[in-house]
């Protein structure tokens, strides 16, 4: 089973249309919540850290939210610059371990 | 530029051949940590090191996959015997660890393998 799943897979929006795009995970016990956006062929950069439900994060015309299930990424109308591939991944503190575990991602395409 | 460096960025090998990545973390990360990613896929875990030691090992990680971090500076990352569906792309990626560690990782652009 899956610890993370992002939905939806695609996402094509008219430049200005907000939308939201959705993280669930099932870890146990959350140590961190990341969102980065991923350009093709190069690799993640990152975007913000969440660690308890209802803490929320900005920058420039996207919002990460998280609740104890899951945690949306807002995206408030949207430029063609905009699109990326959104990945989610979580930590948790089974174990001692720290290695982040990464969703498949929503590609976001952003139609001007 | 101070940022996490691979090399090389594209690698194509014939399948039975060895291939060898390399990650420059950035200078004051003391974690570092390999992962790879697939078409539609997000990035999945191969392994980590802190400083020079190999703290975990992915199920992914066969025995034909080799990684090392001497002096817990660069790593490299070797496949020997490659097959198809070693066709890739290896992510590294850096961390501090400590009181600054929030837990992001910077990763570098990726090596793309393609094993015909």
């Amino acid at each position: 089973e899956d610890q993370v799943t992002q939905s939806p897979e695609a996402l094509r929006l008219q430049e200005g249309e907000s939308s939201s795009l959705n993280c669930s995970y099932t870890v146990s016990g959350l140590r961190g919540l990341f969102w980065y956006r991923q350009d093709p062929g190069k690799g993640p950069e990152f975007l913000f850290t969440l660690y308890s439900a209802g803490e929320e994060k900005e920058k420039e015309r996207l919002k990460a939210t998280l609740t104890k299930k899951e945690s949306f990424l807002h995206i408030t109308a949207p430029k063609p610059e905009d699109s990326a591939t959104y990945l989610c991944a979580v930590r948790e503190t089974s174990g001692g371990s720290y290695i982040p575990t990464f969703g498949r991602g929503t590609s976001l395409i952003v139609h001007p | 530029d101070t940022g996490v460096s691979q090399d090389p960025r594209h690698k194509i090998t014939k399948r039975g051949q060895n291939v060898t990545f390399r990650c420059d973390p950035i200078s004051e990360h003391n974690r570092l940590y390999w992962y790879r990613q697939t078409l539609g896929q997000g990035p999945e875990f191969l392994t980590y090191f802190q400083n020079e030691a190999q703290l975990e090992k992915s199920r992914l990680l066969s025995d034909r996959f080799s990684a090392e971090r001497p002096k817990g500076s660069f790593s490299t990352l070797e496949i020997q015997r490659t097959e198809q569906g070693d066709s890739a792309m290896y992510l590294c990626a850096s961390s501090p660890w400590g009181s600054s560690n929030t837990g992001e990782l910077f990763f570098g652009e990726g090596s793309r393998l393609t094993v015909l």
